[in-house]
């Protein structure tokens, strides 16, 4: 399978704890991105990165919010202190990032449920 | 500020039915990017097509169309012949940056096929 993936697939936690995503883009894809996705909504954007360095932030990443894309390769999205409007559909996405505009191609998600 | 609507929430058709979803874009910028995008019950987006906004020609992909119209800021989806696979939620999308940062998202809108 050479597609995004991400690990969990789901993750249930009590409020106040802290979580970790992980996200695995395609290998040659060198631009990833974190989206959020609550009920009947449509992807938010979170935070985008350009090889290790994280170019983008959107103001739904708050200060409880950290990412880190090592080398370049996977990405990490934690959560501090999860309070209950956590609960969502964390999607990471990754594209090629050079030539023309390239398609982001996305993972299946980490589903969080906040209790 | 950029914006997607997607007016349709629901969307309910028997099978062979044609079926058209409708996208509504704002943006100041002349140079943008459309796209679709397919959430089926699994979860997993699906890309299905990039528009660039200078190329206006209509694109057909099986039983797939897109109608894109600068003169209404619209850019819908035609699904002819629908199939129960069809069902899923559809995503309008839209991007400002050529460098493939954030996707700006409608609210999505269910379609459901029924045999």
């Amino acid at each position: 399978d050479t597609g995004v993936s991400q690990d969990p697939r789901h993750k249930i936690t009590k409020r106040g704890q802290n979580v970790t995503f992980r996200c695995d883009p395609i290998s040659e894809h060198n631009r990833l991105y974190w989206y959020r996705q609550t009920l009947g909504q449509g992807p938010e954007f979170l935070t985008y990165f350009q090889n290790e360095a994280q170019l983008e932030k959107s103001r739904l990443l708050s200060d409880r919010f950290s990412a880190e894309r090592p080398k370049g390769s996977f990405s990490t999205l934690e959560i501090q202190r999860t309070e209950q409007g956590d609960s969502a559909m964390y999607l990471c996405a990754s594209s090629l990032g050079s030539g023309d505009y390239n398609e982001q191609f996305f993972g299946p998600g980490t589903r969080l449920t906040v209790l | 500020a950029q914006k997607v609507t997607q007016a349709q929430t629901e969307i309910s058709v028997v099978e062979k039915e044609d079926v058209t979803l409708d996208c509504v874009y704002e943006t100041r910028d002349t140079t943008y990017y459309l796209f679709w995008y397919k959430q089926p019950p699994s979860g997993e987006l699906v890309f299905l097509i990039r528009r660039n906004s200078f190329d206006e020609q209509n694109e057909i992909s099986g039983r797939y169309s897109w109608n894109f119209q600068k003169s209404t800021s619209s850019f819908n989806f035609t699904i002819t012949a629908s199939q129960v696979v069809d069902s899923a939620v559809y995503f309008c999308a839209l991007s400002v940056d050529q460098a493939g940062t954030a996707l700006i998202f409608g609210k999505g809108t269910t379609l459901s096929v029924s045999s």
